[in-house]
């Protein structure tokens, strides 16, 4: 069975700040990978999403993400990050076969001044 | 487009009593998904439906729990009847074939 695992449940940054949060799946082929976010009360909003090509890819509101096969990762970072990017980031996963969403625990970001 | 649109926003009902909660998807989308949000368990799939058909209902936790997809416009989750333990937020989805789902803004439900 394919699965999602966020290793951070918490992260703080400064404001400014970079941020990388970690994502790894479990699964024997290539998935189509996809960052969400979810601000307090809100419902989720795609940031970016993999299907296949270059395996760095750009997303809404400065944010990027990189799938390393190798690795099974798909982490996804911004180089600088704003008050406003606080919430939570939320990994998931699509196999191929399917179109079946399978999310990561999520990871809650909070921004220090 | 409005999105995906849900209702009611928020309910809060009495243990027992029947609750219908309510998804219009993104016109064209033919993937419609049923989410719950707990802070135990996350996000869990429920079901979906894929051309108003029922494909996959394993998440259904219990058969108080019911999914209807009359037409590609409206779909409905019912609970009858409803436990303190169903509180949790309920996302619906749409999409396309590998488009990348779009939320609706949930229905938060507490039981009581």
């Amino acid at each position: 069975a394919q699965s999602v695992t966020q290793p951070d449940i918490h992260i703080t940054v400064s404001e400014g700040a970079s941020l990388e949060l970690r994502c790894n799946y479990s699964y024997g082929a290539t998935p189509y990978l996809f960052w969400y976010v979810q601000s307090p009360g809100q419902g989720l909003q795609l940031l970016l999403k993999y299907f296949s090509g270059d395996t760095l890819v750009q997303g809404i509101k400065g944010f990027e993400a990189e799938f390393k096969r190798s690795q099974s990762s798909f982490n996804l970072r911004k180089p600088s990050v704003h008050w406003s990017d606080a919430a939570e980031y939320f990994c998931a996963v699509i196999k191929a076969a399917g179109n079946k969403l399978t999310f990561g625990g999520g990871t809650r970001v909070l921004v220090k001044p | 487009d409005a999105g995906v649109i849900q209702s009611p926003r928020h309910e809060v009902t009495e243990m027992g009593q029947e609750v219908t909660l309510r998804c219009k998807p993104i016109s064209g989308h033919d993937y419609l998904f049923w989410y719950r949000q707990t802070m135990m368990r996350g996000l869990e799939l429920l079901i979906y439906f894929n051309n108003n058909v029922p494909i996959d209902d394993s998440g259904m936790p219990e058969d108080r729990f019911s999914a209807k997809m009359p037409n590609a416009s409206f779909s409905t989750l019912k609970i009858q009847p409803s436990e303190p333990r169903d509180s949790a937020v309920y996302f619906c989805a749409s999409s396309s074939r590998f488009g990348g789902y779009t939320f609706g803004s949930g229905t938060r439900l507490t039981v009581v």
